[in-house]
């Protein structure tokens, strides 16, 4: 089946600029995760969903950053006034169900921030 | 605070020859660990857990406590094993199982 997929691949905005990155997981996954990889290092925790109801964002870098999973499947992550610093990939991940740890990536969205 | 750590940046050996990928961790609890793998042009994907206790594509990795280390080892490498390869670690049985990862090393297996 398919895998997660994510979109767009690429984004470049202007400083001040606010994006949108879209996360479709695989179909039934209960799970949902952010990771933010900058260059040269591993992914980084951002904010976790199970379902609608997100859990954890103790990653989010700051009040410019929010995520939302409305219904409990395609998750949006919102980064407003974009800094440079906010240039990255950002990685979703699903996993099928609580206690079964094994996350699967999408291929991440680079974004640059001009 | 749980943290993962890869002294090294990049290991290049020759077909054939011995892999061992360094991973060291810190955290409280009893985590779970895991070796993530990343291909040219590919997403990142599971390559191990340490609970499977189980050899993947050759490569094993055996948590020890002790030193708090879970180091990746092939005995004989093969051209296709270069990659971008990440350690990481979990709580096991959290309400959150979100992964806490090392830099990553970059291992190239030359023919």
């Amino acid at each position: 089946g398919a895998g997660v997929s994510q979109s767009p691949r690429y984004k470049v905005a202007k400083r001040g600029q606010d994006v949108a990155l879209r996360c479709d997981p695989i179909s039934g996954h209960v799970s949902l995760f952010w990771y933010q990889q900058a260059l040269g290092q591993g992914p980084e925790f951002l904010t976790y969903f199970q379902n609608e109801a997100q859990l954890d964002k103790s990653g989010l870098p700051s009040d410019r950053f929010f995520a939302e999973r409305p219904e409990g499947s395609v998750s949006t992550l919102k980064i407003q006034r974009t800094q440079q610093e906010d240039s990255a990939v950002y990685l979703c991940a699903s996993s099928f169900r609580e206690g079964i740890n094994e996350q699967f990536f999408g291929p991440g969205t680079r974004l640059t921030v001009l | 605070a749980q943290r993962v750590t890869q002294p090294e940046k990049l290991l290049s050996v020759f077909k054939g020859a011995p892999v061992e990928l360094k991973c060291n961790y810190s955290y409280s609890g009893s985590p779970e660990l895991f070796w993530y793998v990343q291909y040219s042009r590919q997403r990142l994907q599971l390559l191990l857990r340490h609970i499977s206790r189980e050899s993947i594509k050759g490569f094993t990795a055996d948590l020890n406590k002790g030193e708090t280390s879970f180091h990746l080892k092939k005995p004989f490498a093969q051209e296709e094993d270069s990659a971008m390869y990440y350690c990481a670690l979990s709580q096991v049985a959290g309400a959150n199982s979100k992964l806490t990862f090392g830099k990553g090393i970059t291992l190239s297996v030359r023919p």
